[in-house]
């Protein structure tokens, strides 16, 4: 089946050091699935960070960027520069239709603490 | 702004016993899902639901039961609650064809004991 395989946490960063959190995938179903990030802060739930669905085309949001990579299929978040607020888990996930349904597949979350 | 808001935040339960996990969406989605969510795991599709009246089997849906009697509300039930069932469960909505993102509630942490 389809997998999501991402750095495995906690991932501590020094506030202002650059950070790569990766991410590869595997779908079976369909050659070119939609890749996505999303970001749970403490307390809330997850929401939308950035997301591509076409692949060799980069996302963008909140100073963190990913490139969709079919060819290594991997898509690695990163960021240049953390600060303190961007504590909090990533998820990086596929969506696919599937059977007539979207499904979607995500990885076990990576845990991020940037210290000052 | 979109909205799922989940109940309740907390929730201990006794072995044997009956939970419901609730859901309310005001985005006016017609795709509504649960999922839990264990250390080392991804996001696991428990049950999910195309609109009011239905409910699909997710990949792992035993030990669950699901209900959406509207379209704004989804509930999860766990009629003989299990230790094993202990995780933090989160309901989301959202509408494939279009932006196909969903949208998260802030979690339920359930404890059985």
């Amino acid at each position: 089946g389809d997998s999501v395989t991402q750095t495995e946490g906690p991932v501590t960063v020094s506030e202002s050091e650059s950070l790569i959190i990766n991410c590869t995938y595997s779908a079976t179903s369909i050659a070119y699935p939609n890749l996505f990030w999303y970001v749970r802060y403490p307390g809330e739930g997850l929401q939308l960070l950035l997301k591509v669905i076409t692949a060799g085309q980069k996302g963008s949001s909140r100073g963190f960027e990913a490139t969709y990579n079919k060819e290594t299929t991997s898509f690695h978040l990163q960021k240049a520069s953390v600060q303190e607020s961007d504590s909090a888990v990533y998820y990086c996930a596929l969506g696919e239709v599937n059977t007539g349904n979207y499904k979607y597949v995500f990885g076990a979350g990576t845990r991020l603490k940037v210290i000052a | 702004e979109a909205a799922v808001t989940q109940s309740p935040r907390n929730k201990v339960a006794v072995t044997g016993g009956k939970v419901t996990l609730s859901c309310n969406q005001t985005n006016n989605h017609n795709n509504m899902y649960w999922y839990r969510q264990d250390t080392g795991h991804g996001l696991r599709l428990i049950h999910y639901s195309y609109g009011a009246g239905s409910t699909e089997k997710g990949d792992i849906p035993d030990g669950y039961k699901a209900s959406r009697p509207s379209q704004e509300n989804f509930s999860l039930i766990l009629e003989l609650a299990t230790p094993s069932q202990t995780s933090v469960y989160f309901c989301a909505s959202g509408d494939w064809g279009g932006q196909n993102t969903l949208y998260f509630g802030a979690g339920t942490r359930l404890s059985v004991l």
